[in-house]
């Protein structure tokens, strides 16, 4: 079936670095956009980062920008989310969502845990 | 950067009732780029309605979507239990692709 599964995700100090991966099934992974949105404990949804379905094109939130490093391949139908220099306020659950700007977010992971701590 | 108010933050109703979620936009953008989300405790967000008004595939017609501009609402006319969970709007007009803070729905 149609499935996104993240994975990667952990505890890690402050400074230090994360790869998260989005791996894809069920459906042609090229022919889609992904989007990376974060959820901080009790808070509500955070747009991340965007790529296309081909890379060609990315987004960042500003406030991740140098930081995070989105990629894909395509071949092995996967995404991923470099994410560097972490800190405390990017403890958060990651989720992974296939995306579409007319029609919206409709497959969705069920999320990786990053906790950023001491 | 678009900022989406959503009010009220909750809404405490009762299964049978009817809701009505606000979702209100700095500035205008066109209605095909709004989506609404639902999200219960521990899961993932579900995609609920997108263009504003279409719903997504297997999502009951007691839910439905309106507006355009800057004003956007999301109805559901008889609350199931089921239905009480957390909802989220979201632009993908422009970047940064916001959402709104959120409306709690709770069971009065």
């Amino acid at each position: 079936q149609v499935q996104l599964v993240e994975s990667g995700g952990g505890l890690v100090k402050p400074g230090g670095s994360l790869r998260l991966s989005c791996a894809a099934s069920g459906f042609t992974f090229s022919d889609y956009n992904i989007t990376w949105i974060r959820q901080a404990p009790g808070q509500g949804l955070e747009w991340v980062s965007y790529i296309s379905g081909s890379g060609s094109t990315i987004d960042y939130a500003d406030s991740l920008k140098g930081r995070f490093t989105i990629s894909r391949d395509n071949a092995k139908n996967s995404l991923y989310l470099q994410m560097n220099s972490l800190r405390s306020e990017d403890t958060a659950v990651y989720y992974c969502a296939r995306s579409n700007f007319y029609f919206g977010m409709d497959v969705w992971g069920q999320g990786t845990t990053v906790t950023v701590s001491s | 950067e678009i900022v989406l108010t959503q009010s009220p933050g909750t809404l405490s109703l009762s299964p049978g009732e009817r809701a009505t979620l606000s979702c209100r936009a700095s500035q205008s953008f066109s209605s095909t780029y709004l989506a609404w989300y639902q999200q219960k405790p521990g899961q993932a967000p579900r995609l609920l309605i997108y263009g504003a008004s279409s719903r997504a595939t297997g999502i009951p017609d007691r839910f439905s979507g309106s507006g355009s501009g800057t004003d956007f609402t999301l109805t559901i006319s008889r609350l199931e239990p089921e239905d009480f969970a957390v909802y989220y709007c979201q632009q993908c007009g422009s970047s940064p692709y916001t959402f709104g803070q959120g409306t709690k729905l709770e069971i009065k």
